[in-house]
């Protein structure tokens, strides 16, 4: 199983300031089709996770373009330019190149 | 959009098979897409249990597989998770969500708690 280790555990953020969050794969995320297949997620207190980023960059509708996915092989990076009140909560990340999908242990985001 | 939620028993005694079915609406069941049960419980985070298509094809975590069927509902739009011989480490908030090649898990259920006690 592909093993996806996220860093770090607790993100200390201040508004408006930037913020990163690391994820890294045990083996290389890049299917034989050429595409690398990684998700990124937010959970907020108390809700379910919501899906920001497919395929390592691409963001999805509603999402602001304060947040950004990067990486390639083994190494990726989730970053908020602008952090907002909003933004608390948890984030992980989850492969999807191959079975059994396997998701990052969390990064927790706090002001 | 598609809308997904779970329902089923909140409290499962240990031994028995939690059930739990998946609502959709939006999109049939029966489309392109495919459908996971993950979970969460504190101790183990985020954990993928299954992922299935309404053709039967299916996919199960390994740690799982020995004690975990899955099945759709077309003519109610829905799919089912049966989990057999449950223990405590089986308490956790259980999540339902569609699933693509290109997009992974796209939308989630809000979740069902199911606690395993006597």
């Amino acid at each position: 199983d592909v093993v996806m280790t996220q860093s770090p555990l607790s993100l200390p953020v201040t508004l408006g300031q930037p913020a990163s969050i690391s994820c890294r794969s045990s083996q290389s995320l890049v299917y034989s089709d050429g595409n690398t297949y990684l998700n990124w997620f937010q959970q907020r207190p108390g809700q379910s996770p919501r899906r920001l980023i497919y395929k390592v960059s691409n963001r999805d509708s509603g999402v602001p373009d304060r947040f950004s996915g990067s990486g390639s092989g083994t190494d990726f990076t989730l970053k908020i330019s602008r952090v907002e009140a909003e933004d608390v909560g948890f984030y992980y990340c989850m492969q999807y190149t191959q079975w059994p999908l396997t998701f990052g242990g969390g990064t927790r985001v706090e002001i | 959009q598609v809308q997904l939620q779970e329902s089923g028993p909140g409290l499962v005694k240990p031994s028995e098979t939690l059930s739990l079915t998946c609502a959709v609406s939006g999109y049939s069941v029966t489309s392109i897409y495919y459908w996971a049960w993950i979970r969460q419980s504190p101790g183990k985070g985020l954990e993928w249990i299954g992922t299935l298509y309404h053709n039967g094809d299916t996919w199960y975590n390994a740690s799982l597989k020995s004690r975990v069927t899955t099945s759709v509902d077309t003519s109610k739009n829905q799919f089912s998770l049966n989990l057999s011989s449950v223990t405590a480490a089986d308490t956790a908030v259980y999540y339902c969500a569609r699933y693509t090649r290109a997009g992974g898990l796209d939308s989630w259920g809000q979740g069902a708690l199911v606690t395993v006690s006597s």
